[in-house]
């Protein structure tokens, strides 16, 4: 079954980092992009980083600079480093993947990990 | 950025209706254009991919179109489990952006 299971969100201090885990199965991992898409409570989506097959990356304005996205191949694993965290990046948020040969958008989404930054 | 702008924010339907949602977006994003659905708690499910490619295991009632600034998704006959919310994206280039959603509730 193909599959994206979030980890390590949690209820942290503004200003503070968290780092964002991301377990893939069930695919290919090293052959998709892979993405973060956050949602606020009661919010609409917002896309948050893109990690391509070859290592390449990009940011919205909102979190560049404070957010690094990464992946690990052989883990099968995506990462979301975030750093100097606001009140404003407490969301759900998701793993995503793309198929990039057929231009799939979002076409497997995790079940999303909550961050809470409040003191 | 490329701002996505759907309307209706909310519609209010019946089991059997067919349903319209309009998505523009403020430039050219040619074809690439995705529609989400999603129900309360639970992640996004994609709909429709390269603004009128059914994905695989969607039913059939839903369909894409448009080209450009001006897209639309539609439900010919809508269903008890399709009330729930509606979002474009576009993936035309970075930053990818998402609509505000469109809510269809029971009327």
């Amino acid at each position: 079954e193909v599959q994206l299971v979030e980890s390590g969100g949690g209820l942290v201090q503004p200003g503070g980092s968290l780092r964002l885990s991301c377990a893939a199965s069930g695919f290919t991992f090293s052959s998709y992009d892979m993405h973060w898409v956050r949602q606020g409570t009661q919010k609409g989506l917002e896309w948050v980083s893109a990690i391509g097959t070859g290592g390449d990356t990009y940011y919205p304005g909102s979190v560049k600079g404070r957010f690094t996205i990464s992946r690990e191949n052989v883990k099968n694993s995506l990462y979301l480093q975030m750093n100097s965290l606001t009140a404003g990046d407490t969301a759900v948020y998701y793993c995503a993947r793309v198929t990039p040969w057929i231009g799939s958008g979002f076409d497997i989404w995790g079940q999303g990990t909550m961050v809470t930054v409040s003191s | 950025d490329i701002q996505m702008t759907q309307s209706p924010s909310t519609l209010s339907a019946s089991v059997g209706d067919r349903v319209t949602i309009t998505c523009r977006a403020s430039q050219s994003i040619s074809s690439w254009l995705a529609w989400y659905q999603q129900k309360p708690g639970k992640a996004p499910n994609l709909l429709i991919y390269k603004a009128s490619s059914l994905e695989s295991g969607v039913p059939s009632r839903f369909s894409g179109s448009g080209f450009g600034t001006e897209f639309t998704l539609t439900i010919s006959s809508l269903q008890p489990d399709d009330f729930a919310t509606y979002y474009c994206q576009h993936y035309n280039s970075f930053p990818w952006t998402f609509g505000q959603g469109t809510k269809v509730e029971i009327k």
